[in-house]
């Protein structure tokens, strides 16, 4: 199966900074890679799907790069709302899998 | 709206099964397939299985072999979730997801259910 590493696994920005969050995936998955957003005792929510397109709803503040094995979500000023966790997953390949996620607290 | 809508928490016992459903609209049970992910405390997220709810036919994850069954009832658009033989690393949150297509493939998942947790004590 995909092996998806995302890193780090925990990343301290301030309000109103950027973040750049990192996954990985083993081997090529295309542009095949979604994002999501959990808070504590929410389900997660889609953000980016095919690497780059936000999903409905989602602010013009988070963005999808990456193609093949490297992948990036850039949240351009983070806002209060936003400090959460992130998951990557892949769909290029069965069985689907997940990063093992991305916990974005404040500094 | 899309909704999806799962049945209550759940405490079961070592070696008992546990069944979860997912009531979903009528758009959805016959336009997309339905996913099962689960969550162990603190934990990340682990794809179990998928089906396509109109045709009925289920796809399960290796590790969850001889143990899950998914199947749909159409009479009432839901979805369920049979895991068997529980043991304690089963107690986790699982969540239905919608897929974003239609067939036996992977796919991003574009709406989720609140999640049920069970828990496996003895």
């Amino acid at each position: 199966e995909v092996v998806m590493t995302q890193s780090p696994a925990t990343q301290s920005v301030s309000p109103g900074e950027r973040a750049t969050l990192s996954c990985r995936a083993s081997q090529s998955i295309r542009s095949a890679l979604a994002w999501y957003q959990q808070k504590p005792g929410q389900a997660p929510r889609l953000l980016i799907y095919g690497a780059s397109t936000r999903a409905t709803g989602i602010p013009a503040r988070f963005s999808g790069s990456g193609s093949g094995t490297e992948f990036t979500l850039t949240i351009s000023s983070l806002q209060s709302e936003d400090f959460a966790v992130y998951y990557c997953q892949q769909y290029n390949m069965w069985p689907d899998t997940f990063g093992q996620g991305t916990k974005l607290e404040i500094k | 709206q899309v909704q999806l809508v799962q049945s209550g928490a759940e405490l079961k016992k070592p070696g008992s099964s546990v069944k979860v459903s997912c009531k979903t609209s009528g758009a959805t049970f016959s336009s997309y397939s339905i996913s099962w992910v689960r969550q162990a405390p603190g934990q990340g997220l682990e794809w179990m299985g998928r089906i396509i709810p109109v045709i009925g036919s289920p796809s399960h994850s290796q590790k969850f072999q001889g143990r899950l069954t998914i199947s749909a009832d159409a009479s009432t658009t839901t979805i369920h979730m049979e895991l068997r033989s529980l043991k304690s690393d089963d107690t986790a949150v699982y969540y239905c997801a919608r897929d974003s297509g239609y067939q036996m493939l992977p796919y991003y998942f574009d709406y989720w259910g609140r999640g049920t947790l069970v828990t496996v004590s003895s």
